[in-house]
């Protein structure tokens, strides 16, 4: 159980477009999701914490206006990348909080973003 | 703000032998310390954890221990083998449980046939 759907899992967009990546809580109520990214041979960094019904909190240095995330159900958060550029490349992920388990987390299977 | 650090970068060692990974924690509210290891490419796999009411916890060739008067905790696998080649990450818990998770930088682990 608590298994959360990531998609896509690759995705190759042109400069200047947006790429939508969604999180899916499948057999579980994900009211938090934790969106983190991995930049190649780095450690995942989190980037904002979304709860379902309310605005996302973005951590230190990430534009909350390139990276728009939507909590707008218990079963799915989405993470869009605006006006994306090739620094924007990068390995996404999602996290939630397990409800069944107090202190386990699932993981998404993750994006892996180019844009080029 | 919150840190987690991790120790060494990089770590090779034959196959057969013994593999210690350590992490250090600046958070006194944590109290959740994951280990994953994560393969190029895919999602981290929880491998062991540890709250913080405990010393100590195995799970076969794996074991962790905390220290929570040091805020250190450490990652120790035994009889290494070529399958736990991997990038293993140390976590802690931001805030206490259910907060998001801060993690170390990894580990490079490479056993060596």
């Amino acid at each position: 159980g608590a298994v959360v759907s990531q998609h896509p899992s690759r995705v190759i967009c042109k400069s200047g477009t947006s790429v939508k990546i969604e999180c899916r809580s499948l057999d579980f109520q994900a009211t938090t999701m934790f969106w983190y990214r991995q930049f190649p041979k780095q450690s995942l960094m989190l980037m904002a914490t979304s709860n379902e019904g309310s605005k996302a909190t973005y951590e230190q240095g990430v534009e909350k206006d390139k990276f728009l995330i939507n909590h707008a159900s218990l079963t799915l958060s989405t993470l869009t990348v605006t006006s994306a550029h090739p620094e924007d490349s990068s390995f996404y992920i999602c996290s939630a909080p397990r409800a069944s388990d107090y202190y386990g987390y699932t993981f998404g299977s993750g994006t892996r973003l180019t844009v080029v | 703000g919150e840190n987690v650090e991790q120790h060494p970068s990089t770590l090779s060692v034959q196959e057969g032998d013994s593999a210690v990974i350590k992490c250090t924690y600046s958070d006194s509210a944590s109290n959740y310390f994951p280990w994953y290891k994560q393969e190029l490419g895919k999602r981290p796999q929880l491998i062991i954890d540890i709250r913080s009411n405990v010393g100590e916890k195995k799970d076969q060739r794996i074991a962790v221990t905390l220290n929570k008067t040091a805020k250190h905790f450490s990652l120790h696998i035994t009889e290494t083998q070529p399958e736990d080649s991997a990038v293993y990450f140390c976590a802690g818990s931001r805030g206490g449980s259910q907060g998001n998770l801060i993690f170390g930088k990894g580990t490079k682990l490479s056993v060596k046939p």
